[in-house]
């Protein structure tokens, strides 16, 4: 039973376009949210995070977009790079629950070409 | 230079046989977690521990067991009993599971069935 929804495995985005992401959860006990960005053979990292009483947070050419009532949440990235051709992982955890463990989806491959 | 460590990069095991996969982090975090990643299925929680010596299961704990003897380490054996071995797997760390839910992730062992 998949908690965290990434309905796209891929995307391919030109250079210099806004890249967009998306993710689906279901629990709506749900309260904070993380990407994860990950290469090929590495562990992965972590990029940016949403609380649930916000529904925007933005680092850099990074920005993270909340639809609570929706259960919905979207990562933009713009302008695209080829460095940002990886798999993206979007991961949600209740942070009052004693269980203390991320949910993630199963990601998304961003290719992103000159 | 903190951060976590797995080794070997690469294992191979036989059939039948058990292996162990190292985890060691030098970030004072409490809690420690193993995850396994198979192609299209995102990353799988094997299992996680909040302090030292005690661990919980995650979603697919059968044929692997943990221990945490002290807070740097956190083994994970994948026995004679895991009838489908071969994946990626990755450890990772947080300060704590109350106090923030950013886990860092080790480089992960890809473990091959002979």
């Amino acid at each position: 039973d998949q908690q965290v929804k990434q309905n796209s495995p891929s995307l391919s985005v030109q250079e210099g376009r806004i890249s967009i992401l998306n993710c689906d959860y279901t629990n709506s006990m749900f309260d904070y949210f993380l990407w994860y960005k990950k290469y090929p053979a590495e562990g992965p990292t972590f990029l940016i995070s949403i609380s649930s009483i916000k529904d925007k947070n933005e680092d850099g050419r990074f920005t993270v977009f909340l639809n609570k009532s929706a259960k919905h949440l979207s990562l933009h990235i713009v302008p695209s790079q080829p460095g940002d051709s990886a798999v993206y992982f979007c991961a949600a955890i209740t942070r009052g629950s004693t269980l203390g463990r991320l949910y993630f989806g199963r990601g998304t491959q961003l290719t992103v070409w000159p | 230079d903190g951060g976590i460590t797995q080794s070997p990069k690469y294992l191979f095991r036989k059939e039948g046989q058990n292996v162990t996969l190292s985890c060691e982090q030098n970030l004072n975090h409490d809690a420690m977690y193993w995850y396994r990643q198979d192609p299209g299925q995102g990353l799988r929680l094997i299992y996680y521990s909040q302090i030292v010596n005690d661990f919980q299961k995650g979603d697919i704990a059968e044929g692997y067991s943990v221990s945490r003897e002290k807070k740097e380490s956190f083994p994970l054996t994948v026995t004679s009993a895991q009838k489908n071995p071969t994946a990626f797997y990755l450890c990772a760390s947080s300060i704590g599971v109350r106090t923030t839910e950013t886990q860092y992730f080790g480089p992960g062992t890809r473990l091959l069935v002979l």
